[in-house]
């Protein structure tokens, strides 16, 4: 079976740096997707991880481990306009899209 | 168009009837998806649209849904005798080449369906 994993919600402190992870069991693996969506927005594409270790886009910054089925989003200088759902999502052999159910990250001041 | 457009934003029905949503891609994407967003809940797959080979549907819930793909671009999902858990957020995503190539997927603003 696939199976995709996230925290349902995160609190934290602007500022601060919160890392909110991801593990997955799935048919294969071509690539894990993070996406972050705004409340009553779509999703917007935020990294994309393929081989093993960390992908730094300025505040944010996504790591992967294949052997270990496990990924995480790194966001620092945390601003309110981050509080949003993130949405972790991999590709396996079918090459679909599979979406966790996304983490709710509220950032308070 | 810049991005992926998707009409109507909002759509209110009874029990029963139809209701068709529409996709406008970005314009070269070759591949189209279709997903649906419950309240609180992930996306969850409804069908793919590659160039010209046969859709992958295996997404689908039942035999009311269906859904099509005009000339390789617009894309309509068809959603027949409504019922109240067909309530959801449905969103199209267009991407350059499809899903073996593990492109990124752009979405559109998504219809907010609710059935009463």
């Amino acid at each position: 079976g696939q199976n995709i994993d996230q925290p349902t919600e995160m609190t934290a402190t602007e500022g601060a740096i919160v890392q909110i992870n991801c593990t997955y069991q799935t048919s294969g693996f071509n690539g894990l997707f993070w996406y972050q969506q705004h409340a009553g927005e779509a999703p917007t594409f935020l990294s994309y991880n393929v081989l093993d270790g960390l992908e730094e886009k300025g505040r944010f910054s996504s790591f992967l481990s294949r052997s270990k089925g496990y990924s995480y989003l790194l966001l620092k200088e945390l601003q309110m306009k981050d509080s949003a759902s993130y949405l972790c999502a991999v590709t396996g052999n079918t090459g679909k899209l599979i979406f966790g159910q996304g983490t709710t990250l509220q950032v308070k001041p | 168009g810049a991005g992926v457009s998707q009409s109507p934003s909002n759509k209110v029905t009874e029990k029963g009837k139809d209701v068709e949503l529409r996709c406008d891609p970005i314009s070269g994407h070759t591949a189209l998806y279709w997903y649906r967003q419950s309240l609180g809940q992930g996306l969850e797959f409804l069908i793919y649209f590659q160039g010209n080979s046969a859709p992958d549907k295996s997404g689908l819930p039942s035999d009311r849904f269906s859904a099509e793909r005009t000339g390789g671009s617009v894309s309509t999902l068809t959603i027949q005798r409504t019922q109240q858990e067909d309530s959801a957020v449905y969103l199209c995503a267009s991407s350059l080449v499809g899903v073996q190539s593990t492109d990124t997927q752009y979405f559109g603003p998504g219809t907010r369906l609710t059935v009463l």
